[in-house]
């Protein structure tokens, strides 16, 4: 069975401190998606990253960057200089379909505040 | 950039109404979805549909719900009989595994309140 933990229920940093969102995800597949979205207060899902199973190289993208470990079961989320922007719910989530329709298992999410 | 959008924003409807939730997926995407999020947790999954079927359902997708697809644009949710606990911030969303690097784009969501 698919299942994703997001231990961190609530984080508050203040402004420009890194920051690190963990996520253990379950599998029995030995080939799967991982991802991460953001939920500003708004409300809209936003993608922000897709990892498969088989690319274990860690990827940064600005300020974001993503720590894959498959001997872990972990893909953790660090924001580098927090800015009150990045303030949202985030999501980790899995699919074990690499074609075909992907149902997506989401973590609790973690709800980051960045404080000023 | 294509996205998927949800109409109405909010509903507010009484218990034991239907409800139709519509969605306009991406163009050229062939996978629909609907997730629903419950205030304050997690997103969960619905149901998916690919070539005018549907190709998986969670449990929560009894026979109160359906889905269509009833032209060539929209995606539906319909819900028969709306109870307290349908209230939720309902997601859709497509993707296209045409190309394994695409992922899920969903839409703004639409709040579904049940009085």
């Amino acid at each position: 069975a698919q299942k994703v933990t997001q231990a961190q229920t609530e984080i508050s940093v203040v402004e420009k401190e890194d920051v690190t969102l963990d996520c253990v995800y379950e599998t029995r597949d030995t080939t799967y998606y991982l991802f991460w979205y953001k939920q500003p207060p708004s409300g809209e899902l936003v993608f922000l990253i897709r990892r498969n199973s088989f690319d274990e190289q860690n990827e940064i993208s600005g300020r974001y960057s993503w720590n894959f470990q498959k001997s872990t079961s972990s893909f953790n989320f660090t924001i580098t200089a927090s800015q009150v922007v990045d303030s949202a719910v985030y999501f980790c989530a899995l699919s074990e379909s690499l074609l075909g329709a992907q149902k997506l298992v989401f973590g609790q999410g973690t709800r980051l505040t960045i404080n000023p | 950039e294509p996205e998927v959008t949800q109409t109405p924003s909010h509903q507010v409807t009484q218990m034991g109404q239907e409800v139709i939730l519509r969605c306009v997926p991406i163009s050229n995407h062939l996978y629909f979805y609907w997730y629903r999020q419950i205030l304050g947790q997690k997103v969960e999954f619905l149901v998916s549909f690919y070539n005018n079927e549907i190709s998986e359902k969670s449990e929560i997708f009894d026979d109160q719900f359906s889905v269509e697809r009833p032209d060539g644009s929209n995606f539906t949710l319909k819900i028969r009989s709306t109870k307290l606990e349908d209230s939720a911030m309902y997601f859709c969303a497509s993707s296209t595994n045409q190309d394994s690097n695409q992922p899920q784009h969903f839409g703004d969501g639409t709040r579904l309140s049940i009085l």
